[in-house]
């Protein structure tokens, strides 16, 4: 069965620039997580999207914005980059949307300078 | 949101030797769940706890929920080289936002 998948994997952007990453959940999973990963942290709860909704928002700026299709796809957009987006931005699926396991994927790499 | 506190931020250990890593917060929670990410990798999940004073084995990995939900552990005996990563615990917050720590870096060496 797949996992989660992610694209891209790398990303180089410049600041003030717009990013789009995006995310398939496992299928069956209706439930899609974002999670920022900056070198040596915890990932950080950015959103949450359950059929379509979103379900909660972490401690993020109007900047991050995100959505989830009606095949339960995901995409994460980053306006106006700068350079603290660097990171390992994380899309986790899951069946529902409470207090469930998360299943992450790889991961893309975003670098801006 | 409060956040759970890990300790150690890192540990070396000689292969064969037992870790522990913990994880604390000020408040009760709910449940605690456990993740491992290896170098270069993606977060996988391990374990959840959810009942007071919970005891969960894994093969060589013993998981512990304190009895006043306020405290969890990870208890690895005898590690190997195959357990090196980082351990993070994470608790959801209103249901759906999952808090991580900041995690405890395992280095073994052989």
């Amino acid at each position: 069965d797949a996992g989660v998948t992610q694209s891209p994997t790398h990303l180089i952007k410049t600041r003030g620039q717009h990013v789009t990453l995006r995310c398939s959940p496992i299928s069956g999973h209706k439930s899609v997580s974002w999670y920022q990963q900056v070198l040596g942290q915890g990932p950080q709860f950015i959103f949450q999207y359950y059929e379509k909704e979103e379900r909660g928002r972490g401690n993020f700026p109007d900047r991050f914005s995100a959505r989830q299709f009606p095949n339960y796809s995901s995409e994460l957009n980053v306006n106006a980059l700068l350079l603290g987006d660097s990171a390992l931005y994380l899309c986790a699926s899951s069946f529902g949307a409470l207090q469930e396991t998360q299943y992450f994927g790889p991961g893309t790499r975003l670098l801006v300078l | 949101g409060q956040q759970v506190m890990q300790i150690p931020q890192y540990q070396h250990v000689q292969e064969g030797e037992d870790f522990t890593t913990y994880c604390n917060s000020s408040t009760t929670l709910s449940n605690i769940q456990w993740y491992k990410q290896r170098p270069g990798g993606h977060p996988v999940f391990l374990i959840q706890l959810v009942k007071s004073g919970e005891v969960k084995k894994q093969k060589r990995l013993t998981f512990q929920f304190g009895e006043a939900k306020k405290n969890s552990s990870l208890h690895i005996t005898a590690t190997q080289t195959t357990d090196v990563g980082t351990y993070f615990c994470a608790e959801y917050q209103a249901g759906t936002a999952l808090i991580f720590g900041k995690g405890t870096t395992l280095s073994v060496s052989s």
